[in-house]
């Protein structure tokens, strides 16, 4: 199956102060990468994506960048606010051996940004 | 609320019992996904439909639990004489990409079986 590593698995900014969080993933086929924000007791949001013929995509205070060579993707969020805080998850589709689809979460990362 | 929803929202029931789940997509969204989410872990894909077929199912997805989207709108996801280890959150999405892409979740059912 995908083997997806996230990390690092909490981290802890000062308000205003930059978080990147990155996931590596072994199936060299995926062509689509998303993050995704969970706020507690919600089901996860779409925050930023990317797909594999551009290098980095940028949506004012958060970014992600892609290598596809190194098979992994980050998650830049600058001039963090408490609202920030969350838990991330980065996202793997990708199409298993009989040619169905497959979705592998990476294990999550819970920001906390500090007033 | 154009959104996806799930209902409902919370269920506490005993060992045992049969409970049932629904997700509403969002409107002419083809792909529907059940994923199952337990503290402190990301969602785990369960299963998922394009228009009314079920697709691809997961090893998780064990033979006490069914899933149906019959008429390629609404799904239904039913875990039969439930256990413990069935606590979990229960996140559905959906998806208006036939390949995937860009998926739109509801806020779960939290299931708690005493």
């Amino acid at each position: 199956g995908e083997n997806v590593e996230q990390h690092p698995s909490t981290l802890s900014v000062q308000e205003g102060d930059s978080a990147v969080i990155k996931c590596t993933y072994s199936d060299s086929a995926s062509n689509y990468f998303p993050w995704y924000k969970q706020e507690l007791g919600k089901g996860p949001q779409l925050i930023i994506d990317i797909r594999s013929n551009v290098g980095e995509k940028k949506d004012q205070r958060i970014a992600v960048t892609l290598n596809k060579t190194a098979k992994h993707f980050s998650l830049h969020i600058t001039e963090t606010q408490p609202e920030d805080s969350a838990v991330y998850f980065c996202l793997i589709p990708g199409v298993n051996s009989g040619g169905y689809q497959k979705v592998t979460f990476g294990t999550g990362t819970k920001l906390q940004v500090i007033p | 609320d154009t959104g996806v929803s799930q209902d409902p929202r919370h269920k506490i029931t005993k060992r045992g019992q049969n409970v049932t789940f629904r997700c509403d997509p969002i409107s002419e969204h083809n792909r529907l996904y059940w994923y199952r989410q337990t503290l402190g872990q990301g969602p785990e894909f369960l299963t998922y439909f394009q228009n009314e077929a079920q697709l691809e199912k997961s090893r998780l997805l064990s033979d006490r639990f069914s899933a149906e989207r019959p008429k390629g709108s609404f799904s239904t996801l039913e875990i039969q004489r439930t256990e413990q280890g069935d606590s979990a959150m229960y996140l559905c999405a959906s998806s208006p990409h036939s390949t995937g892409g860009e998926q739109f979740f509801g806020p779960g059912t939290r299931l708690t079986v005493l």
